[in-house]
Formats: structure tokens, C-alpha cells, sequence
């Protein structure tokens, strides 16, 4: 059974507009979530994490929101750019119990921003 | 870039033949993961060490083995290569606190024909 899912494979957005990627995940006994970014033919990326103690981290363009009681976090990017275009990565581990502290990933989201 | 060598970045090979990755650290790191990626499967986890001499299952972990002799060195062996073993191999590191983030390598593509 998947605890990490991304749901949407694709998303296209305008350049210079929000781009709103979501994550949901089933273990409540995560607490560690990542966001990484995949070229082709390159490793991921890691982009911006955020611990279960906080709701917000923000680094740049780019914010996750973690809302613990739906099991969600989401991604937002702001303002979206072409160079942004490549498949997104949510990933999430528990340090105690579950993941023996290893990052479990999401399918990933692919992201296309268009001029 | 975290100082993360995979070789090679390609192969094929023939079914039921053994195959060696390696994956090389200059950042004395002590964790060490090997994940696969396949279309609609995003990154599976095969085995990680903890140290040398270290290691363990990941979620994906039959028909492959790992060792670690050395901090900077990981090797993944395919014993008998299958086709189902096809797929594109990245192995990270990280840092020891617990909230660190894993570094990727930019892969292996593997084809087993």
C-alpha cells in the first residue's frame, strides 16, 4: 500500500503564475517531508523540507505547507519559471517506527510551465 | 554538487549475468541508499548501510546484494540479472542527524536484455 501518493502525474501552468503541487500520505507517524526536483537523465534534487513541528517553510520561490491533521503538504511555487519544468518528488520518513528513518517517495508530479 | 560518483552511467548486459554498481562518496557520509526508478513507481528503496560492514533491506531488496568495505564505497550486485531488473539506479547519501535530506547521483540506466 502506497503512504506516500501524488495523485496528479501532470500539471501544466503559465510562466509567472503559481504552480500548486500536493502530496498526501497514510503514516501518521511521519515526521520528516521533502520535496525533490528531477531532470531527465540527472539524480533528483533535493529542494525544501519541513519538519512535523512546523506548518510552513519557505526558501525563496518556493513554500511546502504541512497540514497534519488531513495528512497533506503541498508544494507552492511562486512565480512559476520554464527552468521550474521537471518531475516533482514528495518524500517523507519517521524517525521512530514505520521507515526505520529511510525516505519513502511519491510517484512524482510531473510539472510544465509554459511561456 | 554532494560528491557522488556512479559507475557506470550505462550498461547492458544479458539476462542471467552478474552485474556490479558502484557508487563512490567524497563527503564521508555515513548512510549510503540505493533506490531504482521505474515509470509509475517513482524511487523504490533496494538497500542502505548504516556503516561499514552495515546494511540492510530496503523495500525492493530481492535479487540484489550490497557491500560496504569502505566509508566512501557501495556496491550493488544484480547475482543473475533479470529483465525486471531493468531500470535506472540512483544511489544517495546523507548526513548523520536524523533531518537531513538524501544527495542523489545522477544514476545508472541498466538494460537487461
Amino acid at each position: 500500500d502506497q503512504q506516500v501518493k501524488q495523485n496528479s502525474p501532470s500539471l501544466s501552468v503559465q510562466e509567472g503564475r503559481i504552480s500548486i503541487l500536493n502530496c498526501d500520505y497514510t503514516n501518521s507517524m511521519f515526521d520528516y517531508f521533502l520535496w525533490y526536483k528531477k531532470y531527465p537523465a540527472e539524480g533528483p534534487t533535493f529542494l525544501i523540507s519541513i519538519s512535523s513541528i512546523k506548518d510552513k517553510n519557505e526558501d525563496g520561490r518556493f513554500t511546502v505547507f504541512l497540514n497534519k491533521s488531513a495528512k497533506h503538504l503541498s508544494l507552492h511555487i511562486v512565480p512559476s519559471q520554464p527552468g521550474d519544468s521537471a518531475v516533482y518528488f514528495c518524500a517523507a520518513s519517521a524517525q521512530y517506527g514505520g521507515s526505520q528513518g529511510n525516505l519513502i517517495f511519491g510517484k512524482g508530479t510531473k510539472l510544465s510551465v509554459k511561456p | 554538487d554532494a560528491g557522488i560518483t556512479q559507475s557506470p552511467r550505462h550498461k547492458v548486459t544479458e539476462t542471467g549475468t552478474p552485474v556490479t554498481l558502484r557508487c563512490h562518496q567524497t563527503e564521508n557520509h555515513r548512510y549510503m541508499y540505493w533506490y531504482r526508478q521505474d515509470p509509475g513507481h517513482g524511487l523504490r528503496l533496494i538497500h542502505y548501510s548504516y556503516g561499514v560492514k552495515d546494511t540492510d533491506k530496503g523495500e525492493v531488496s530481492d535479487g540484489y546484494s550490497v557491500s560496504r568495505s569502505k566509508t566512501e564505497d557501495f556496491l550493488l550486485t544484480l547475482e543473475s540479472a533479470t529483465s525486471s531488473q531493468t531500470s535506472v539506479y540512483f544511489c544517495a547519501i546523507r548526513q548523520d542527524s536524523y533531518n537531513s535530506p538524501l544527495h542523489f547521483g545522477n544514476g545508472t540506466r541498466l538494460t537487461v536484455t
